[in-house]
């Protein structure tokens, strides 16, 4: 498994301006996914964190809107633009942990940030 | 796109109960996993299935993948207040180096002791 932190882990933003989270591992990963859940909500994936090239947006999801970098094998971030009241959601990293077989990909989460636009 | 639909939405419970959850995917699945979010928590990874047919148990917990991989169940035997939770299941596609999951909508267990 692996430990993963989340900063912050919390926050109360105004509309119009930006929030970056950042996710942080204990080990080197193999693959790294950003999640948004709304409260009572499944999970929704974003994007994959791809480490020294551009995230892997899905359907819904653009870079203008959640820019996403992942310098290294442990770290990344993701950054909600230009908020607006519809983006107060939990953001969720995960990761897989490398040295697993294609079969084995079993996701850990990070404990989230809870986002409140206003 | 991929469909994963799971059942009941909630479901409450008097301690001792059993409970059973169901997961329906569109598409046949190479896998499927089983997470865990306690209220206020992260989803916290359960088990994994991989194999038709296949039947996994952990203590009072049985997870079953369907002979066609395209459902799966979970199943609580005499449920406990520790049990709380909303219950994930998520099914990945397609081989080589595809790690996305696709999340049912999950099934919010409650307890009553």
């Amino acid at each position: 498994s692996a430990v993963i932190s989340q900063k912050p882990s919390r926050d109360i933003c105004q509309r119009g301006t930006s929030l970056t989270i950042q996710c942080q591992v204990d080990s080197q990963v193999t693959m790294m996914f950003w999640y948004r859940q709304q409260p009572g909500q499944s999970l929704t994936l974003i994007a994959t964190a791809n480490q020294g090239s551009e995230a892997t947006y899905e359907s819904g999801f653009v870079i203008d809107k959640f820019p996403i970098s992942r310098p290294n094998l442990t770290f990344s971030t993701l950054t909600v633009s230009n908020m607006s009241p519809e983006d107060s959601s939990i953001y969720l990293c995960s990761v897989v942990p490398s040295g697993g077989t294609h079969q084995a990909v079993e996701q850990y989460f990070g404990p989230g940030t809870r986002l409140t636009v206003t | 796109g991929q469909q994963v639909m799971q059942i009941p939405q909630y479901q409450h419970v008097q301690e001792g109960e059993d409970f059973t959850t169901y997961c329906n995917s569109s598409t046949t699945l190479s896998n499927i996993q089983w997470y865990k979010q306690r209220p206020g928590g992260h989803p916290v990874f359960l088990i994994q299935l991989v194999k038709s047919g296949e039947v996994k148990k952990q203590k009072r917990l049985t997870f079953q993948f369907g002979e066609a991989k395209k459902n799966s169940s979970l199943h609580i035997t005499a449920t406990q207040t520790t049990d709380v939770g909303t219950y994930f299941c998520a099914g990945k596609t397609g081989g080589g180096s595809n790690y996305k999951l696709t999340f049912g909508k999950g099934t919010l267990l409650t307890v009553n002791p």
